[in-house]
This record gives structure tokens, sequence and C-alpha cells, in this order.
């Protein structure tokens, strides 16, 4: 079975700033890999997906994410952080077949003046 | 714009009442599922569903229960509600074949008192 570990439980950063978010994973084969982020009182939306291809995969709202097999990682960044990026990340994987998506425990990012 | 909707978005609501969380989506999605989410906790599946008539219990043990009679309808119950149910449950959908991503509501906070 897949699993998620998101080592951080909550990061700030000031604005502008860089900002990387740590996600590892453990899955016997490929995984379908995505982050979510979510705003206080809000649903999940998502940010990016990894399937296949290209390991450096590009998402909305200026984030990237990049698939490393040999770290088994997928670590969300972006150059230069807003206050309004303050929110609950979660990074996820799904198994081949039926789409069920094992979830970290999510990562809170806080960003400061 | 919100192509997937839930309510209420809040209830509070006493001990042993039967309550139902609504969740409607306008895409046509065939895959339906229902998460439970709690502080500082990943997201749990608790319920799914591949189409009409179709549904299956998640990895997380609930007593609630869920019935998918149209594509675009997938209401939870909970018979008799107990503080230990006191949540937050999300709703998604999803679509295709393979890991096509989840698209979520905005959630139901459910409080029992």
């Amino acid at each position: 079975a897949q699993s998620v570990t998101q080592p951080d439980i909550h990061i700030t950063v000031s604005e502008g700033a860089s900002l990387e978010l740590r996600c590892n994973y453990s899955y016997g084969a490929t995984p379908y890999l995505f982050w979510y982020v979510q705003s206080p009182g809000q649903g999940l939306q998502l940010l990016l997906k990894y399937f296949s291809g290209d390991t450096l995969v590009q998402g909305i709202k200026g984030f990237e994410a990049e698939f490393k097999r040999s770290q088994s990682s997928f670590n969300l960044r972006k150059p230069s952080v807003h206050w309004s990026d303050a929110a609950e990340y979660f990074c996820a994987v799904g198994a081949t077949g039926f789409q069920k998506l094992v979830f970290g425990t999510g990562t809170r990012l806080l960003v400061s003046p | 714009e919100a192509d997937i909707y839930q309510t209420p978005r809040y209830l509070v609501i006493g001990t042993g009442k039967k309550i139902t969380l609504e969740c409607s989506q306008t895409m046509g999605h065939d895959k339906m599922y229902w998460y439970q989410q709690d502080p500082g906790m990943e997201l749990h599946l608790i319920h799914y569903s591949y189409g009409v008539n179709s549904t299956e219990k998640g990895d997380l043990s609930s007593e609630s229960t869920v019935s998918r009679i149209r594509t675009e309808h997938f209401p939870l119950t909970l018979e008799s509600a107990r503080p230990s149910h006191t949540s937050q449950y999300l709703c998604a959908s999803s679509a295709g074949q393979g890991a096509s991503p989840l698209h979520f509501g905005n959630g139901t906070r459910l409080t029992v008192t």
C-alpha cells in the first residue's frame, strides 16, 4: 500500500523568499503524485500533478515540483512566496487502477511580512 | 467557480440525530468520494463510488452510509450522530480512467454536541 510523509508540520517563510515543502512517498511502482492546497474553510485545490515524463512539473500560482525517484520525493517549490500563499499544503500519492489517493498530514505555511 | 457543491457548510447537531450531508457535482464524473479530515491529520477515505448504484467503504471505518442513485449526487448519512463524528467531511469527484485529479467541494464541518 502507498503512503506519504510530509515531515514539516509548520513552515514560516518571509514574503518574497523562496519556499520548498517536502514530500516523501512509499509505493512499489511508478506513482501518481499530486500537490493540493487548502485555504481556511475551503476544500482542496489541485496545484499540480505528476503522472510520467518530465520530472519537473509546473503548476498553478507559480508552483513547481520535482519528482525524484531515487529519493522517493516530490518536493514543492516556489521562488518567491506571496502573503496569499499562506495555507495548508497536502501531498498525495495515487496507485494505478482505481483513483484512490493517500494524503500526507499536510504542512501549514505561514508567511511573515 | 465550484463544480462540486456540499451542503450545509456548517452543521451543529445534538447526539442521536439523523443527518445527511449533501454532495452534488455538475461535471458528469463517474467517480465520487467522501473524505474525513481532522486537524493535523491526513485525509481519510471513508466511502467511494465507481458510478451509479456502486458504493464501497474506504480505508477508514465509518458508521456513515452513502448512496449513489444519480451520477451527480452522492449523499452521506449518519443515522445517529455522536460526538466522535465531529469532523470535517470533504466530498470529491474525478473523471475518466487512470489517475485523474480529484475535484473537491468546500466541505461540511460537522459538530455533534
